[in-house]
Parts: C-alpha cells; structure tokens; sequence
C-alpha cells in the first residue's frame, strides 16, 4: 500500500517555464489537498478537492491550477514559472472531509531561478 | 482571517523531559485539532488528534489538551527521547466549506541525549 505519491520528488524550473506536480493516492480518498511549505510560514493550503471532477482554491492560489479528472490523482500546474514559487509542495489526502486523518506524500521540492 | 498561532518556534529539552507545545486558534467553529509531526526530508505524520467534545486524550507518552473557551490547545510528551527530535505542527479544520486544516508555524523540538 503506497498511500500517498507525489512526482518528481526534486526539480529546478527557469523562471517562466511550465510543469505539473503529480500526486496519486490509492486509499480511495475523497478529498485531496497541495500545500506548500516555506521556512518559518508552515503548511499553506494552495487547492483542494473534494471529489472527482470538482477543485477549490485555499490561501494561496494565485499562480497555480489544478485538475482532478480520476479520484486517485490530484495534478498541480505552474503555468509560468516565478522564484517565489520556489518551495517544497505535498499533497495530502483525506477520507470524506476534513476532519479526519490527513496522509501526505513526501513533498518535491522545487526551486526557480 | 482564521489564524493558528503556535509556541514556542524552537524548543531543546534534555532526555527524559518534558516538552510542551502550545497552540491558539481564531475560528471558534474549529472542532477538529490534530498534531503532525514531521521529520527532516519527509511529510508530515500524524501523532495525535482531538475532537472538540473531549477536554483531554493521551496516547502513550503523548497527550493533547484542549481548552474551548479559551480557544488553545497543547501537545505534551512525556520521557522524551532522541526520535522525538522533529518539527510538530498544530492544526484547526475551519468552520465552513473553506477547506480544511489551518497549521500553525511549527515547533522544532531537539532532544539531548
């Protein structure tokens, strides 16, 4: 039993460029969440989602999107890019709402120069 | 907005001792407090959590403490040990559909062999 997945685990963006965060979870989940992790700023809720098909935005959304089209997977994209982006993200994932255990993956680090 | 603050930031105790991390939370529709831990280069785990209709739960060394009126929370672990040396988080689910747990800034707790 994995848990939860998160892909890459490290990458180095130049400022402008594109990528998706991959988080797959197989414990049938009904919510899934990406944080991202900053010194001294703890855990900051970017997007959620509380079933397939359907997202959310939390604190801070700006410059990111995401897509949920299967359950088990929970995409986050940067479109273009910037050094304050720079962060270790994860992803969690809980069972039918919020007050309940949340699982988070192992995080990718990302750093944009 | 909803805030989570959390005392102290760093905290070094000796083997054996105690340690106690404090939290406070704005949301008084918070009713769900869970406690993660989380060690170097991996995510976040939980170690303990409370509902916000029992005053106190303990699990073996670990015991979290829950005043509402007050809107503060604490973790206590007792007879620390080397592997308790991690960064501990606190949390509040908020009250609406605006998502889910709010963290507080972490505690780096080092324990002293």
């Amino acid at each position: 039993n994995a848990g939860v997945t998160q892909t890459p685990k490290f990458r180095v963006l130049k400022t402008g460029q594109s990528m998706t965060l991959l988080c797959a979870q197989d414990m049938n989940h009904e919510y899934m969440y990406w944080y991202r992790q900053d010194p001294g700023m703890g855990l900051r809720l970017i997007h959620y989602s509380v079933g397939e098909g359907t997202t959310a935005k939390g604190e801070v959304p700006d410059g990111y999107n995401v897509s949920r089209l299967k359950k088990q997977n929970f995409l986050l994209g940067l479109e273009s890019a910037a050094p304050s982006q720079t962060s270790v993200y994860f992803c969690a994932s809980s069972y039918r709402d919020r007050n309940t255990e949340a699982f988070f993956g192992q995080g990718t680090r990302l750093t944009v120069v | 907005g909803e805030n989570v603050e959390q005392h102290p930031s760093t905290l070094s105790v000796q083997e054996g001792d105690s340690a106690v991390i404090k939290c406070t939370y704005s949301d008084s529709a918070s009713n769900y407090f869970p406690w993660y831990k989380q060690e170097l280069g991996k995510g976040p785990q939980l170690i303990i959590d409370i509902r916000s209709n029992v005053g106190e739960k303990k699990d073996q060394r670990i015991a979290v403490t829950l005043n509402k009126t007050a809107k503060h929370f604490s973790l206590h672990i007792t007879e620390t040990q080397p592997e308790d040396s991690a960064v501990y988080f606190c949390a509040a689910a908020r009250g609406g559909s605006q998502g889910n747990l709010i963290f507080g800034k972490g505690t780096k707790l080092s324990v002293k062999p």
